[in-house]
């Protein structure tokens, strides 16, 4: 059983729709976080959460807003998708020691 | 600004051989780093990690290497096989106060010929 899963895995949208992105973690893990993946650009953190009552903004957080429901929920919101949000998103635990992430197998986002 | 930057970002080499992947780093204050695989459809899975306090780390096959005077970090990895197909990321930890956050450099993209 994956430990980091993400749902929905693919997604097809249209401009200006609200989308929501779904992780849950099975590691007991209070640290979560929330990433883009663009070719030749690497993982870029969009908002991060320590705890379930922290939230913080990452380099990329412009359009997007999260929710850590649980200490296993973290969700991503796009509440109106642009183009240019057309991306592959992972989420990540770790448990705040050295900072070793896991990852989630990732949601292919395309908005039209 | 602070960035985490990979000298080759695509790299090919003979079934067999060994691979060695490089990596820069800009800040003096990073702690940690890691190497991350990450395979076409699938997410970034941990490889092998380094604190700052040392200058080698060896696992299964893979070494990385730490130079703390010219910020560099690299990983080795033996015998390379085709399944080592992948890119491969490192991470720095820019560590400060409880802000333990990673920062992923752009990846090499690493292809095995048989």
């Amino acid at each position: 059983d994956a430990d980091v899963t993400q749902t929905p895995r693919n997604r097809i949208t249209k401009t200006g729709k609200r989308i929501m992105l779904e992780c849950s973690q099975t590691k007991g893990h209070d640290r979560m976080y929330w990433y883009r993946q663009d070719p030749g650009l690497g993982l870029r953190l969009i908002y991060y959460s320590f705890d379930v009552k922290d939230i913080n903004k990452g380099e990329i957080s412009d359009g997007y807003s999260v929710s850590r429901q649980a200490q296993a929920k973290f969700s991503l919101s796009l509440e109106s998708a642009i183009p240019n949000q057309t991306a592959l998103y992972f989420c990540a635990t770790s448990d705040g020691s050295y900072n070793e992430q896991f990852f989630g197998p990732g949601t292919r986002l395309t908005v039209l | 600004g602070e960035s985490v930057g990979l000298h080759l970002p695509t790299l090919s080499v003979q079934e067999g051989d060994n691979s060695i992947i490089n990596c820069a780093y800009s800040n003096s204050a990073s702690d940690y780093f890691i190497w991350y695989k990450q395979e076409s459809g699938k997410g970034p899975q941990f490889i092998i990690d380094i604190r700052s306090n040392m200058d080698k780390r060896q696992g299964q096959r893979v070494t990385v290497l730490l130079n703390k005077t010219v910020k560099h970090l690299s990983l080795q990895i033996a015998a390379t096989q085709p399944g080592d197909s992948a890119v491969y990321f490192c991470a720095e930890n820019m560590s400060g106060g409880s802000n333990y956050k990673l920062t992923f450099g752009k990846g090499t993209l690493l292809t095995v010929n048989p």
